[in-house]
């Protein structure tokens, strides 16, 4: 089957950096997709990586590895408004969508 | 703005009685999407449209129905909801439905099932 695995939760402290880890097993690859989720809001695009290496933007940076199925959503100095889900997703062979359940991230002051 | 806007936000109905959510978009995009999204999981595709190409995900159950009458609205009907029902419901857009396939998604319609 298919399957992609994030953290249930994470806490970070305003100010540092976190890394929210994503692990998928897909038949076939065509791209990975971050999303940014509030709390009782809609998903937001964040980043698309389909070839192997970092991709920044701003604060927010994002990692694949094809060859290990991982993917990494890095977000520096952290404000409150960063308090969110983070949601992973993966493009498969039919450009099907896999969804992670998500990884709420809660900052602390 | 071109956007994509969801109505109701919240409805609350009860065991059995129908249930329409709309979906309108300005950004003329040909693939129109809903999902449904339960608390702390995944969103779960039930259709999508590729224009008006219809596509039901194999495990969409049959009380779920849904229209696009045209390239700007779509629909999504509960013919007889269950209290499993409740949910977040998402409708998303996209330009097309291959490579780099960006969804824009609506705020969402919020259903409480008594």
């Amino acid at each position: 089957g298919q399957n992609i695995d994030q953290p249930t939760e994470m806490t970070a402290t305003e100010g540092a950096i976190v890394q929210i880890n994503c692990t998928y097993q897909t038949s076939g690859f065509n791209g990975l997709f971050w999303y940014q989720q509030h709390a009782g809001e809609a998903p937001t695009f964040l980043s698309y990586n389909v070839l192997d290496g970092l991709e920044e933007k701003g604060r927010f940076s994002s990692f694949l590895s094809r060859s290990k199925g991982y993917s990494y959503l890095l977000l520096k100095e952290l404000q409150m408004k960063d308090s969110a889900s983070y949601l992973c997703a993966v493009s498969d062979s039919n450009y099907q969508l896999i969804w992670g359940a998500g990884t709420k991230l809660i900052i602390k002051p | 703005d071109a956007m994509v806007i969801q109505n109701p936000r919240y409805q609350v109905t009860q065991f059995g009685k129908p249930v329409t959510l709309s979906c309108s978009q300005t950004l003329n995009h040909n693939v129109m999407y809903w999902y449904q999204q339960k608390s702390s999981q995944a969103p779960k595709l039930l259709f999508h449209y590729y224009d008006k190409d219809f596509n039901n995900e194999a495990d969409t159950p049959d009380n779920f129905q849904s229209r696009r009458p045209n390239t700007s609205f779509c629909f999504l009907d509960i013919r007889s909801p269950g209290l499993g029902d409740t949910a977040m419901y998402l409708c998303a857009t996209s330009i097309g439905s291959s490579g780099a396939n960006v969804l824009t998604f609506g705020a969402g319609s919020r259903l409480t099932v008594l």
